[in-house]
């Protein structure tokens, strides 16, 4: 059973660094793209940013709002997939989430957000 | 960037009865390879969200049959045919054909 489980949330002061993790189970995790999407309070769903598989350079993408501040890893051994989140503001408070990304077989592609972990929650606040 | 511009934003409904919900695009969301990559979530109060229906109309395995997805190009629908209590939500439709990934700004569904 897929499983992804958030962590690293907290209550942080403007202008720090937080890093969140993604564990997950229950498949290859190598082989498939991650994403980071986030709520604010009472908001609806923004996604953040993504990060390819190996197989596809591991490359990442992001959303304007966080480009140049947040940066997307994996480590494959781990399976875990992790977000900087540097020179916080007060509007990236929110939950965060970690979902399924992408994947590649013979068959073709797959463009997934599938399988979502239950959220960590960012308060950014002096 | 692709805007998702979903309609209307807040749908009461009577039990039983039908529910529909509009997602436009700011441009079409055929994605070079053929497909269109649109999915709709379900997120119930104090959820994660979760997904519906992937590729525009595949329903994921365990969404009952009363959930629908149609459309193409740049406009989309999601259909309850028959609204029953646990459907009580906000529903988002979100791209994947074009970067950067959108969402819609979401529907709540609530009984009337």
């Amino acid at each position: 059973e897929v499983h992804l489980v958030e962590s690293g949330g907290g209550l942080v002061q403007p202008g720090r660094s937080l890093r969140l993790s993604c564990t997950a189970s229950g498949f290859t995790f190598g082989d498939y793209g991650m994403s980071w999407v986030r709520q604010a309070p009472g908001k609806g769903l923004e996604w953040v940013g993504f990060i390819r598989s190996k197989a596809y350079g591991g490359t990442t993408e992001y959303a304007a709002s966080v480009k140049g501040r947040f940066t997307i890893s994996r480590d494959d051994s781990k399976s875990i997939a992790y977000l900087q989140m540097n020179s916080l503001k007060t509007e990236d408070t929110a939950v965060y989430y970690c979902t399924r990304g992408d994947y590649y077989d013979s068959n073709g592609y797959y463009f997934l957000f599938d399988y979502w972990g239950q959220g960590t929650l960012v308060t950014v606040s002096s | 960037d692709v805007v998702m511009t979903q309609s209307p934003l807040s749908l009461p409904v009577t039990l039983g009865q039908p529910a529909s919900i509009s997602c436009r695009s700011s441009q079409s969301l055929v994605y070079r390879d053929g497909n269109t990559y649109l999915n709709w979530f379900q997120q119930r109060p104090g959820q994660s969200p979760r997904r519906l229906i992937y590729k525009v109309s595949n329903r994921d395995s365990g969404v009952p049959d009363r959930f629908s997805g149609s459309g193409s190009g740049t406009d989309f629908t999601l259909k309850i045919s028959r609204l029953e209590a646990e459907d009580v939500g906000v529903y988002y439709c979100m791209q994947g054909s074009h970067w950067p990934l959108t969402f819609g700004g979401g529907t709540k569904v609530e009984i009337k």
